[in-house]
């Protein structure tokens, strides 16, 4: 049973545009959200991360939002730029646990 | 600075057949893990380690297994490949658990026949 769901395999953006990717969690103990950026034949990198006292963080372009009674978090990148083509997944845990969880991850495509 | 080093990059099994993929890092992380990836299915933890000689299963640990007999190394172990092993396999390490610093390897992609 999947903890951490994203409803979205894929995602086509102009470049310039805004690009949001979202992602669904169903245990309200999470209190520790990021997200990762992967390209081909590479492991995942490190992007952004939220904790469950906010309800949004910035870092650029890139701006994570989290809405704790919906179970919901999601990334925006604006301008989205060529460079952002990537897998993107989000990951949850609680600050202190061992386990990071995965999503299902959303691949990005930003069209020139 | 290495990192996070994974090797074979690529293997090829037959089903039954053992192997060991190795994981090393130079970072002095005392947490590592395993992950595989499939398609629709994001990455899931396999086992992890929060220090020589401690380690603990994760989302999906049947069919392997690990040891953390140093820093460095936590070697992943297939006894009897199966064909559901097929995936791709990432290892990471961080200080601890605070997981915006998790380095993750550039994978190793098995295939079993």
């Amino acid at each position: 049973d999947q903890q951490v769901k994203q409803n979205s395999p894929s995602l086509s953006v102009q470049e310039g545009r805004i690009s949001i990717l979202n992602c669904d969690y169903t245990n309200s103990m999470f209190d520790y959200f990021l997200w990762y950026k992967k390209y081909p034949a590479e492991g995942p990198t490190f992007l952004i991360s939220i904790s469950s006292i906010k309800d949004k963080n910035e870092d650029g372009r890139f701006t994570v939002f989290l809405n704790k009674s919906a179970k919901h978090l999601s990334l925006h990148i604006v301008p989205s730029q060529p460079g952002d083509s990537a897998v993107y997944f989000c990951a949850v845990s609680n600050f202190g646990n061992e386990k990071l969880t995965f999503g299902t991850g959303t691949r990005l495509t930003i069209i020139p | 600075n290495a990192g996070v080093t994974q090797t074979p990059k690529f293997q090829v099994l037959k089903t039954g057949q053992s192997m060991t993929l190795q994981c090393a890092q130079d970072m002095n992380h005392e947490y590592m893990s395993w992950y595989r990836q499939d398609p629709g299915m994001g990455l899931r933890l396999i086992h992890y380690s929060v220090g020589a000689g401690i380690t603990d299963q994760g989302e999906v640990p049947n069919g392997y297994n690990v040891s953390r007999s140093t820093t460095e190394d936590f070697p992943l172990r297939l006894l009897s490949a199966a064909p559901s092993q097929t995936s791709v396999y990432f290892c990471a390490s961080s200080y601890g658990t605070g997981f915006e610093k998790l380095f993750f390897g550039s994978g190793t992609q098995l295939s079993v026949l």
